[in-house]
């Protein structure tokens, strides 16, 4: 068990260029899930992924934003036209079951300048 | 919908103390209940997981409590010490995939 591994740890980006980050879930994980934190504030939910299939999204997520976990292992998040309010904690949870206990990745953090 | 309330928002302790974090939640009808840890630019640490069903749970110096009918939920840390401090967030899930989230409580332990 080699723990969620998410990458870049940081990245800093102009105003209207795309960023992806990716996700390594532990590996018998069938749960994957993005959230967003901002600073003083706990994490919000924006999806959810049950194997490949993308069940359920945050009206946090706008068009611009895009997920992915094509063959049931890592997951890519992808901004388009990023904006200064993006920027944010990115974080990438996975658990074995829907009910069971969620374990975090260190986070992507992204800076919009 | 869902609210998730922490109190205190920050807490100063020498180290040594005994010290109770509070979780408030606004619809009983919870799955389970998770506090993490966080360190400042870190990622969540998962400390205790507690079930709908169950009443609390221990891991060496936390205990977590649950009160499902009341909304509430505390961590109990015994003898604290300075690497305890952290942001401390609880988390309910309802039916459906969300954790929702407190802002937490920010622990220090000063030496």
């Amino acid at each position: 068990d080699t723990g969620v591994s998410q990458n870049p740890r940081h990245k800093i980006t102009k105003r209207g260029q795309n960023v992806t980050f990716r996700c390594d879930p532990i590996s018998e994980h069938n749960r994957l899930y993005w959230y967003r934190q901002t600073l003083g504030q706990g994490p919000e939910f924006l999806t959810y992924f049950q194997n490949e299939a993308q069940l359920e999204k945050s009206r946090l997520l706008s068009d611009r934003f895009s997920a992915e976990r094509p063959k049931g292992s890592f997951s890519t998040l992808e901004i388009q036209r990023t904006e200064q309010g993006d920027s944010a904690m990115y974080l990438c949870a996975s658990s074995r079951e829907h009910y069971n206990e969620q374990f975090f990745g260190p986070g992507t953090r992204l800076t919009v300048l | 919908k869902q609210e998730v309330t922490q109190i205190p928002a920050a807490l100063s302790v020498p180290e040594g103390e005994n010290l109770v974090l509070n979780c408030s939640f606004t619809d009983s009808a919870i799955y389970n209940l998770q506090w993490f840890r966080q360190d400042p630019g870190k990622g969540l640490t998962s400390l205790l997981l507690i079930q709908s069903s169950q009443r609390e749970q221990t891991s060496g110096r936390l205990n977590a409590s649950l009160d499902k009918s009341s909304g509430r939920s505390t961590l109990y840390i015994a003898a604290s010490q300075p690497g305890d401090s952290a942001t401390y967030l609880c988390a309910v899930r309802k039916a459906g995939t969300a954790l929702i989230f407190g802002k937490g409580t920010t622990l220090s332990v000063s030496s």
